[in-house]
């Protein structure tokens, strides 16, 4: 099961921030925060991921509390093309196979309005 | 660079039928995972490869089987075809563990 909980759904108007929380309260020390998104019937698409810190790159910010047990992710300036679902994953980076695997819930699907 | 990639895009199959998907992996990727979406869920791990060797599996049943090439691509097969087989199957490459980047996945419909 997914160690993550989110919004069934959000919207945001386009131009703003979107911001899109998850709760992991059973985080463990050696787990990062990974966020994907899903634009309607495609891949899955990596976002951003981090440990600890605080976290930027082209796409977003990840913002993750001191205890780790939430983080939200940002989106600075929406577009149309932002709408998605998003998923948070909790993950053990160092490992593959059944430990690396992502766990994917149902995540929140992000409507970006005109 | 080139992407993940997958094939065929769309398949139709009967139940009890064998199915052979295909997947690419990204330019300097070594492992790749594949993936079941069923309509209106999240991405269900089916099991993953590392040199041509399987390296983790999730909660599917030994009809569903795979391979990894020395490329690197991939294949998963699955054998004796069930209606709840109907999904988006999805393949993603990754650096060993780092971050998986997935192809836009293959629609199978079982009939």
């Amino acid at each position: 099961d997914a160690k993550t909980t989110q919004p069934t759904s959000m919207d945001c108007a386009e131009g703003r921030a979107a911001n899109l929380p998850c709760n992991h309260s059973t985080i463990s020390g050696n787990e990062y925060v990974y966020w994907y998104r899903q634009i309607h019937s495609q891949g899955p698409q990596y976002i951003i991921h981090g440990l600890k810190n605080n976290e930027t790159n082209e796409m977003a910010s990840l913002i993750i509390t001191e205890d780790r047990k939430s983080s939200t992710l940002i989106l600075p300036h929406a577009t149309l093309r932002d709408t998605a679902v998003y998923y948070c994953i909790v993950r053990v980076s160092n490992y593959g196979g059944s430990q690396g695997n992502l766990i994917f819930g149902k995540g929140t699907k992000l409507s970006v309005k005109p | 660079e080139t992407g993940v990639t997958q094939s065929p895009t769309h398949l139709i199959k009967t139940r009890g039928q064998q199915v052979t998907l295909r997947c690419s992996s990204q330019s300097g990727h070594n492992t790749v995972s594949w993936y079941q979406q069923a309509l209106g869920q999240g991405p269900q791990f089916i099991f993953q490869y590392y040199r041509e060797e399987e390296n983790g599996r999730g909660n599917f049943p030994p009809r569903f089987s795979g391979l990894q090439f020395p490329n690197y691509s991939s294949e998963l097969n699955v054998n004796a075809l069930e209606l709840d087989d109907s999904a988006l199957y999805l393949c993603a490459s990754s650096f060993r563990s780092n971050e998986q980047f997935f192809g836009p996945g293959t629609r199978l419909t079982v009939l």
